[in-house]
């Protein structure tokens, strides 16, 4: 999973403020994913974006969260007004396309806790 | 629902056995599966993958077997060192949904020197 990189690492945010992930794809990577770990569970599909477009949010809660992908610089996962349930590790990972074949690289995550 | 799942939460052997784990899947549009191992407070690694029209596939000391028939996986890992111990997920996805994983549970692998 080298190359890609997510920033903060460890992040705390008290109820109710707004917590921002960013996430730099690896090299040569266009596609992005955002997944979400909670405690002594497996990682649960969030959102899928290339640059400038929103491709599958199927696996985003309704409400708060929001993710993009801009033509120039990181990957962002903002969660507004953030609650307790919110605290989890949320990774990104990055492929070069979806075409057969192409591995999905996972960066080593962002936990979150809120207070 | 359409879920991937692991049999047995924990695995302990001992240093130099094989292990095995293994993985049950349900989604049978999946064309393509990967394992990751996931050590405490780091992010998913790659371990190897395969694809749906193979029932075998060999890295150095990990093998992947896929039984279509029964919708199973399984890792083996040869000589179990204690840098194995870790969580291990399988994951599948279905190319027509954007590369999008659906990951199982995991197991937690734990090597006894």
């Amino acid at each position: 999973n080298a190359g890609v990189m997510q920033n903060p690492r460890h992040l705390v945010r008290r109820r109710g403020q707004e917590a921002r992930l960013r996430c730099s794809p690896m090299k040569g990577h266009s596609h992005v994913y955002w997944y979400r770990q909670l405690p002594e569970e497996g990682l649960k599909f969030m959102v899928y974006l290339q640059k400038e477009n929103i491709i599958d949010e199927s696996g985003m809660p309704k409400e708060r969260f929001s993710a993009e992908f801009p033509k120039e610089g990181p990957s962002i996962l903002r969660i507004q007004q953030v609650v307790r349930g919110d605290s989890a590790a949320y990774f990104c990972a990055s492929s070069p396309a979806v075409n057969s074949g192409n591995t999905i690289y996972f960066g080593e995550g962002s936990w979150l806790t809120v207070v | 629902g359409e879920s991937v799942g692991l049999h047995l939460p924990t695995l302990s052997v001992q240093e130099g056995d094989n292990s095995i784990i293994n993985c049950a899947y349900s989604n049978s549009a999946s064309d393509y599966f990967i394992w990751y191992k996931q050590e405490s407070g780091k992010g998913p690694q790659f371990i190897i993958d395969i694809r749906s029209n193979m029932d075998k596939r060999q890295g150095q000391r990990v093998t992947v077997l896929l039984n279509k028939t029964v919708k199973h996986l399984s890792l083996q890992i040869a000589a179990t060192q204690p840098g194995d111990s870790a969580v291990y997920f399988c994951a599948e996805r279905v190319d027509n949904q954007g590369g999008k994983l659906i990951f199982g549970q995991g197991t937690e692998l734990s090597v006894k020197p």
